[in-house]
Order: C-alpha cells, then structure tokens, then sequence
C-alpha cells in the first residue's frame, strides 16, 4: 500500500520561513505534488516535483530526494495569507492521474 | 472563465435519502474525481473516470455512485448506504495522462445529514 506522513501543524511569525516535510512510502513512485487549501475552500495546486532537487516559484520551494522517499514544501518570507493546509501528494506509476494525498498539514502564521 | 463548478454549496438531507451532487468543468479535460474530505483530514478518492462513459471505483466507493455521460459533467451520488455521508465533497478534473498532471478542484459541496 501507499502512505504518506506529514506534520499535522506548524505555526510561525510574518517574515520566517517554514518547512513542511513529506515522507511516503510507495511503489512505482511518479512524482510529489504540494497543495494548498484555505479553510473550506478548494485546493490549489502548488508544485510538482518528479526528479530529485528544488524547484522553486516565487517565495515557495519543493525538494524532492526519491532515494530518501522524502520531500519537502519551503514557504519563505511567511505572510499572514499562507495560513491554510498544505497537503503533499503521490502520484505513482500504477495510478494514471490519481492521487494520493497525505493528512495535511495546518500552517498557522501569527504577526 | 474556464473552470470547475459544484453545486449545491451547501446541502443537507434527510437520514436514508439519496442525493446527488453536481460537478461540471469547461476546462476540457479527459479526467475527472470525488474526494471527501473530513475535519482535520486529508482527501480520500471516492471515484475517478479516465473518459467519458468510464469510472473506476477509488478507496472508498462504498454507498457511492457516478455516471459519466458527457465529457463535462461527473455527478456523484450519495446512496442511503453510505453509513456517515456528512463531509464535505470535492470534484476535480485534469487532462489526464501526462506526467505533470495538475489536478484542479471545485468550491465543494458540504454535506449535512439530519
């Protein structure tokens, strides 16, 4: 089977940055995708990583190492909009398009 | 705009009525899927369809249904099977396919059951 852990919460200060991490355990491994939901409302999708290294837009990163089955979302210069759940997702060569997310984790940015 | 639209935003239901939630996009995408979300938790897939007048059951398809008539439209509804119904229910769509595939979710329905 597939699972996936990730922090359930993390809280930090406007202006720091945050790491959320992902671990999965999987066969036939595709690619990490992160997304982004605000409290009752629709994912949004964030990264994508398929090989190993960063990938960075804007003031967000996603790190991927296949061999550690790890990856990481980076969230720099934290505003007070980044408070939402963000939800790491795998994708796996058996599953074409689906998904399996993880429990998400709750960012929580006080000023 | 293109884009994914549920409807109702809110719904709610009697115990043992079936009911059934609306999901179209106009993004013309192959692929389509229901997750249910619960507090706190992460997304389950309930359903999926490749193409039209296809769909495969996902990890929790029990006291669900789909059809799959047209290429815009993924209804899903709710049986009185479904022994605790009450989530809140996402529709999402991607093209399919491809090694990057970006899926792209609906507002959702929030289902009450009384």
């Amino acid at each position: 089977g597939q699972s996936l852990e990730q922090p359930s919460e993390v809280t930090a200060v406007e202006g720091a940055i945050v790491q959320i991490n992902c671990t999965y355990q999987t066969s036939g491994f595709y690619g990490l995708s992160w997304y982004q939901q605000h409290d009752g409302g629709a994912p949004t999708f964030l990264s994508y990583n398929a090989l190993d290294g960063l990938e960075e837009t804007g003031r967000f990163s996603s790190f991927l190492s296949r061999s550690d089955s790890y990856g990481y979302l980076l969230l720099q210069e934290l505003q007070m909009k980044d408070s939402a759940s963000y939800f790491c997702a795998v994708r796996t060569t058996d599953s074409w398009g689906k998904l399996q997310f993880g429990a998400g984790t709750q960012v929580v940015v006080t000023p | 705009d293109g884009g994914i639209t549920q409807s109702p935003k809110y719904l709610f239901r009697k115990e043992g009525q079936n009911v059934t939630l609306s999901c179209e996009q106009n993004l013309n995408h192959d692929a389509m899927y229901w997750y249910r979300q619960d507090p706190g938790q992460g997304l389950r897939l309930i359903y999926y369809s490749q193409i039209v007048n296809d769909f495969q059951k996902g990890d929790i398809a029990e006291g669900y249904s789909v059809s799959r008539e047209k290429k815009e439209s993924f209804p899903l509804t709710v049986t009185s099977a479904q022994k605790n119904p009450t989530a809140f229910y996402l529709c999402a769509s991607s093209l399919g396919g491809a090694r990057t595939d970006t899926q792209y979710f609906g507002p959702g329905t929030r289902l009450t059951v009384l």
